[in-house]
């Protein structure tokens, strides 16, 4: 009964370096997201996919890229670090209702020096 | 887009007590939900409520969709209830949650 699994939990980059935040949901849902938390904030919505085979900008896009792989997973891709993204990383997943039975995973600690 | 703010920012309790949190939203809502994140990070969909009330255990909230706000209560409190609780809201067609910056619970013996 995994539900939303994000790999890594915990990574260090240096300024300039790439990775992918890979998500993963066993719930067979359709839409899926990535999130950003801060110190003292709410979660900030990044990209997301409301279906396979579609992704779409949310409130702080810069800076990132996704791939929705196939219906279960949704990476989330740093091409040039900036220690503006250091932060905490949510993978989200829902049914298609638009966040109403939502799912987070536990999160991805990323910090760029 | 559509504001949230929650009130209070921090909330400091003795193990028993009652509280009660609120959600102001600026704009007409599809989708109102509260979360709570523990300490560890993990976050957990308490209730989806846009509109009345609904209860679980010691926990309930209410929701005016008509004056543009939501309540979380709080029994009984004990120290697991600790954590961030955040209210996040969407608009019609909207696939983007608007989450509030939180209110920081600490439940001490």
């Amino acid at each position: 009964n995994a539900g939303v699994t994000q790999t890594p939990k915990f990574q260090v980059l240096k300024t300039g370096q790439s990775m992918t935040l890979q998500c993963a949901q066993d719930m067979n849902h359709n839409s899926m997201y990535w999130y950003r938390q801060d110190p003292g904030m709410g979660l900030r919505l990044i990209y997301y996919s409301a279906s396979e085979g579609t992704t779409d900008k949310g409130e702080v896009p810069n800076g990132y890229n996704v791939s929705r792989l196939n219906k279960r997973e949704f990476s989330l891709r740093l091409e040039s670090a900036a220690p503006s993204q250091t932060s905490v990383y949510f993978c989200a997943s829902d049914p298609g209702t638009g966040g109403a039975s939502i799912y987070f995973g536990e999160g991805s600690w990323l910090t760029v020096v | 887009g559509i504001q949230v703010e929650q009130s209070p920012p921090d909330l400091i309790l003795q193990e028993g007590a009652n509280s009660t949190l609120r959600c102001n939203f600026s704009d007409s809502v599809n989708n109102l939900q509260w979360f709570h994140q523990n300490p560890w990070g993990q976050l957990i969909n308490l209730f989806y409520i846009p509109s009345g009330t609904k209860q679980n255990g010691r926990l309930s909230a209410t929701t005016v969709a008509t004056e543009r706000y939501s309540l979380l209560y709080i029994s009984s409190s004990q120290t697991t209830d600790s954590g961030v609780y955040f209210c996040a809201v969407n608009g019609a067609g909207s696939y983007q949650l608007t989450f509030g910056k939180g209110t920081k619970l600490s439940v001490i013996p």
